[in-house]
C-alpha cells in the first residue's frame, strides 16, 4: 500500500518568505507528527496530531511555526518569514494510534533551503 | 527529561567485521526502545524494536537487548555488509506516551 507522502521533496526560498509543506500519512493512522533535522543532527520533535484531540505543539521553535490537520487525513506545515536558520529537512510521520509500542513510518521528507 | 545518548559517528567497517552502535537512554517509566535506519537517500524506517526489559528485537541480521539495568539498547550485527552503511538512530518512546526522543544518529560506513 502507499506509504507517507510529502510534498515538495525539495523547497528553496528566500529569507522572509513563508512556505507551506504538505504531509499525506498512510490511510487510517490516526497519529501525525512532524520533526525536523538538521544536516548531520538527529530528529527533533515539532508538533503531534492524534485523531480529533488538540495538537501537541511544545515541540515548535517559534511562533512562525504552524500546523494543520483535517481530521485523520492530509496536514500542512507552515513556516512564516522563514530564516535561513529554518533550513533542514522536514519529516511527516504517522502511526496507528499513539499506544507506546507502535512504530512510526515515516516520508521521504521535503529539504527546506533558505538564501 | 528523557533523553538518548548513542555513540558518535562516523563508524567505518571492513565487510563482515562485527558491530557495536552503543545507546543509553534516561527515561522514567518503562519506555518502549526502538532502532531506525536511514538509508542513503531514503526515509528512516524502523529497524527493530522491545517494549519491555530483556526483550531482544532482531531483524536482518541485527539485535538489541532492552537492558534495564543498565538503561541501554546496544545496536549490534555480527558481519556487516556494504549494503548495511546508513545512518542509524536510536529511540524511545514512553508506554501511553507519543512523542518520541531520537538521539542525534550513528553514520555507519562498510568498506568492501
Amino acid at each position: 500500500g502507499a506509504g507517507v507522502s510529502q510534498s515538495p521533496s525539495n523547497k528553496v526560498t528566500e529569507k522572509g518568505k513563508d512556505v507551506e509543506l504538505r504531509c499525506d500519512p498512510i490511510s487510517g493512522h490516526t497519529a501525525l507528527y512532524w520533526y525536523r533535522q538538521r544536516l548531520g543532527q538527529g530528529l527533533e520533535f515539532l508538533i503531534y496530531f492524534q485523531g480529533n484531540s488538540a495538537p501537541d505543539k511544545s515541540g515548535l521553535p517559534s511562533d512562525r511555526f504552524s500546523a494543520e490537520r483535517t481530521g485523520e487525513s492530509v496536514s500542512t506545515l507552515t513556516i512564516q518569514r522563514t530564516q535561513q536558520e529554518d533550513s533542514a529537512v522536514y519529516l511527516c510521520a504517522s502511526s496507528p494510534s499513539s499506544g507506546g509500542s507502535h512504530e512510526q513510518f515515516f516520508g521521504p521528507g521535503t529539504r527546506l533551503t533558505v538564501l | 527529561g528523557d533523553s538518548v545518548t548513542q555513540m558518535e559517528g562516523p563508524v567505518t567497517l571492513s565487510e563482515e567485521a562485527f558491530l557495536t552502535i552503543n545507546c543509553t537512554y534516561t527515561a522514567t517509566g518503562y519506555p518502549s526502545l526502538f532502532w531506525y535506519v536511514q538509508y542513503p537517500g531514503e526515509g528512516l524506517q524502523l529497524l527493530l524494536k522491545a517494549t519491555k526489559a530483556d526483550d531482544k528485537g532482531s531483524n536482518k541480521g541485527f539485535e538489541a537487548t532492552y537492558r534495564k539495568e543498565t538503561t541501554s539498547f546496544h545496536l549490534e550485527k555480527g558481519s556487516v555488509q556494504v549494503s548495511d552503511s546508513a545512518v542509524y538512530f536510536c529511540a524511545l518512546r514512553d508506554t501511553g506516551g507519543f512523542k518520541t526522543i531520537f538521539g542525534a544518529g550513528t553514520r555507519l560506513f562498510v568498506k568492501a
